[in-house]
């Protein structure tokens, strides 16, 4: 299995709405990562978890909360959000953080959120 | 400081060459990507380079990597329209602690 996959694909949600998004990796990879993608514009690293521990916060708003429940789930949980927090999320995994490999970081094809 | 720069645009016809062009300031990178992204998609890994190295060819890419002027470039050599994408190019330092930075991508338009 060399695929991450996210769910759901497509989901809209209201101001105070909860909702999650999920990621699924069996690469055995160690690094899991949140992006969020604005139309036209590269990926923006949102967090970092490195061996189920978060490294990385790129001061993303608390409206956000990651979660990293085993080494091959990653969770983003959704809270009070803004319409302005529309965007294409995607989550991505790597072999391990601290060193590149030929491969990259491979990810999922993202939840396209829409907030009313 | 991290900056990965791309052009913009590129519209090329069927069947010619395209070559994507970045350019990067980190000089202790160690590894250069690729990435495809078709509308709606996430990011296709294509190719990638080490930076020991200048060339490398896989089937229709060829990736130059000039580290004097830090200048990646991506040649897709018979480009169809299939390859209508945003290509990025990425960087991965060698600081132990810093992950993948992206260009702001390369809308590719392939005319038939």
């Amino acid at each position: 299995d060399t695929e991450v996959t996210q769910t759901p694909k497509h989901l809209v949600m209201g101001m105070t709405n909860k909702k999650s998004l999920k990621c699924e990796q069996h690469m055995g990879h160690r690094a899991m990562y949140w992006y969020k993608q604005k139309a036209k514009k590269p990926p923006e690293l949102m967090f970092v978890y490195s061996y189920e521990k978060l490294s990385i916060n790129e001061s993303v708003p608390s409206r956000f909360s990651p979660e990293c429940p085993n080494s091959s789930l990653l969770n983003l949980h959704l809270h009070a959000l803004q319409p302005e927090d529309s965007a294409l999320y995607l989550c991505a995994s790597s072999q391990d953080f601290w060193g590149g490999d030929r491969y990259g970081y491979t990810f999922g094809s993202g939840t396209r959120l829409t907030v009313v | 400081g991290e900056d990965v720069e791309q052009s913009l645009f590129l519209s090329v016809r069927e069947g010619d060459s395209s070559v994507i062009n970045c350019t990067y300031t980190d000089s202790s990178s160690t590894y250069l990507y690729w990435y495809k992204q078709e509308p709606g998609a996430g990011l296709q890994l294509l190719t990638y380079i080490f930076s020991n190295m200048d060339m490398k060819q896989d089937q229709r890419l060829t990736v130059l990597l000039n580290k004097k002027d830090k200048h990646l470039s991506l040649r897709i050599a018979d480009t169809q329209t299939g390859d209508s994408a945003i290509y990025f190019c990425a960087e991965l330092w060698n600081s132990g602690n810093t992950p993948l930075v992206f260009g702001k991508g390369t809308r590719l338009s392939v005319i038939a």
